[in-house]
């Protein structure tokens, strides 16, 4: 089974600190995602990445940024965190396809 | 801008009944929906999906209907079991954009015994 690994399940951080977000995944694949989850709103897109280096803008980005330097890991930056930040935060990989999606268990970050 | 709506946050069925929740799309470009389940503490994980180009698919107790024209589709359990209390999330996709997907709100699915 592809695991999709983030690094914490629980995170306080305080407003303003640079937080940084950690997901690795084990089957080679091509795409990482990172959503968050809001009560209300469900799960929307921060960024995702097609391959090494590479990363899109998703429908939330602003505050956020992300890196990919090796395939299997994919980071979520917080450059200088901020209470409406405090969410679920889910990383997913894929190989191909939307079908294909394997997510996380999540991050719960509180920014206080 | 929802583009994908789950317009009953949460939904209470006895056990043994039928379960059926559903959503709502706004944008045509979207052919292809997939079905989300999620516990507490999990990740989401992937149930069922549809192509435009049915209008029903079943897999078990797990039937997903794709109204093309209404821009609707629902998820139907039967029998729904105590361990299908969880969220469920819809999705979509336009297969000839990006390989990413659009989520509705959630709907939280309580089996009563």
């Amino acid at each position: 089974d592809v695991k999709v690994t983030q690094s914490s399940r629980y995170l306080v951080k305080r407003t303003g600190e640079k937080v940084f977000l950690e997901c690795v995944q084990d089957m080679d694949h091509e795409n990482m995602f990172w959503y968050r989850q809001d009560p209300g709103l469900g799960l929307r897109l921060i960024y995702f990445s097609y391959d090494v280096k590479m990363k899109e803008k998703g429908d939330i980005p602003e505050g956020y940024s992300v890196s990919r330097e090796k395939k299997e890991r994919f980071s979520l930056i917080l450059e200088s965190a901020s209470t409406n930040q405090t969410s679920m935060y889910l990383c997913a990989s894929s190989f191909g396809g939307v079908n294909g999606y394997t997510f996380g268990s999540g991050t719960r970050l509180t920014v206080v | 801008d929802q583009q994908v709506k789950q317009n009953s946050p949460s939904l209470s069925v006895q056990e043994g009944r039928i379960s059926i929740l559903n959503c709502d799309y706004t944008n045509s470009m979207f052919d292809y929906f997939l079905w989300y389940k999620k516990y507490p503490a999990e990740g989401p994980t992937f149930l069922i999906s549809i192509s435009s180009i049915k209008d029903k698919n079943e897999d078990g107790r797990f039937t997903v209907f794709l109204n093309k024209s209404a821009k609707h589709l629902s998820l139907h359990i039967v029998p729904s079991q105590p361990g299908d209390s969880a969220v469920y999330f819809c999705a979509a996709s336009a297969r000839q954009g990006a390989q990413k997907l659009v989520f509705g709100q959630g709907t939280r699915l309580t089996i009563n015994p």
